[in-house]
């Protein structure tokens, strides 16, 4: 079992839906959760940053860590073609330490 | 703007040749930065941890004499790819936590894309 489980998708939305990428891991010493952007051949993007469980949320991103059922979700409002790329959660033990990552979810928002 | 500058973006070398990519931290100090590699629509696979001033320290799986790795200053990391081959070919990422506000977040490069022929 991987430590950071992501579906993979792909996923495909119209333009101005609301989306919903998930999660789960495993390893109960995780602290920190992260999201990451990547569009194609280009390294990740830092969206989202999250210390141990809550909400925290930022323009049309809303992160939200569920440390009792170890759940991670970033959800976007109204999507925008520009929008579509590969989302990445990850997550690690230490602020400063090697993330852990799930597969990424490849999202089209289509307009 | 850019946190991780990386360099070269592309490189294309012959097989049993040597390429050097670096890694450099903007405005910034780096006591570790962090090198993956990733495949076509795979995820990142880290490889090695750099550190500054001591050995890096590598995946299991990763063969340090093949990847070496060179932390020379606080805000600088290479690696190294020797006697490339073509089944070296891959996007090569580093990363460096940076403190914001007294929490630190990792940024990544724009990533290497290495082809080996």
């Amino acid at each position: 079992q991987k430590e950071v489980e992501q579906d993979p998708g792909p996923l495909s939305v119209p333009e101005g839906a609301i989306v919903s990428l998930n999660c789960t891991y495993s390893n109960s010493a995780f602290q920190y959760f992260m999201w990451y952007r990547q569009y194609s051949r280009k390294g990740p993007e830092l969206l989202m940053y999250t210390y141990s469980s809550g909400n925290k949320e930022d323009g049309r991103f809303t992160a939200q860590v569920d440390k009792s059922s170890k759940y991670i979700s970033l959800f976007i409002r109204d999507s925008q073609p520009s929008d579509s790329a590969t989302y990445l959660c990850a997550s690690s033990s230490g602020s400063a330490r090697q993330l852990t990552f799930g597969s990424g979810t490849q999202l089209t928002v289509l307009p | 703007g850019a946190v991780v500058s990386q360099h070269p973006s592309r490189v294309i070398c012959k097989s049993g040749t040597s390429v050097k990519i670096e890694c450099r931290s903007l405005d910034f100090q780096a006591t570790t930065m962090f090198w993956y590699r990733q495949f076509p629509k795979q995820s990142l696979m880290l490889m090695a941890t750099s550190n500054e001033g001591s050995k890096a320290t590598y995946e299991q799986g990763v063969e340090k004499d093949k990847f070496l790795i060179n932390h020379a200053s606080l805000t600088l990391s290479t690696l190294t790819v020797t006697s490339a081959h073509p089944e070296d070919s891959s996007f090569y990422i580093c990363s460096a936590p940076r403190g914001v506000q007294g929490v630190n977040t990792i940024y990544f490069g724009e990533g290497s894309w290495l082809t080996v022929v």
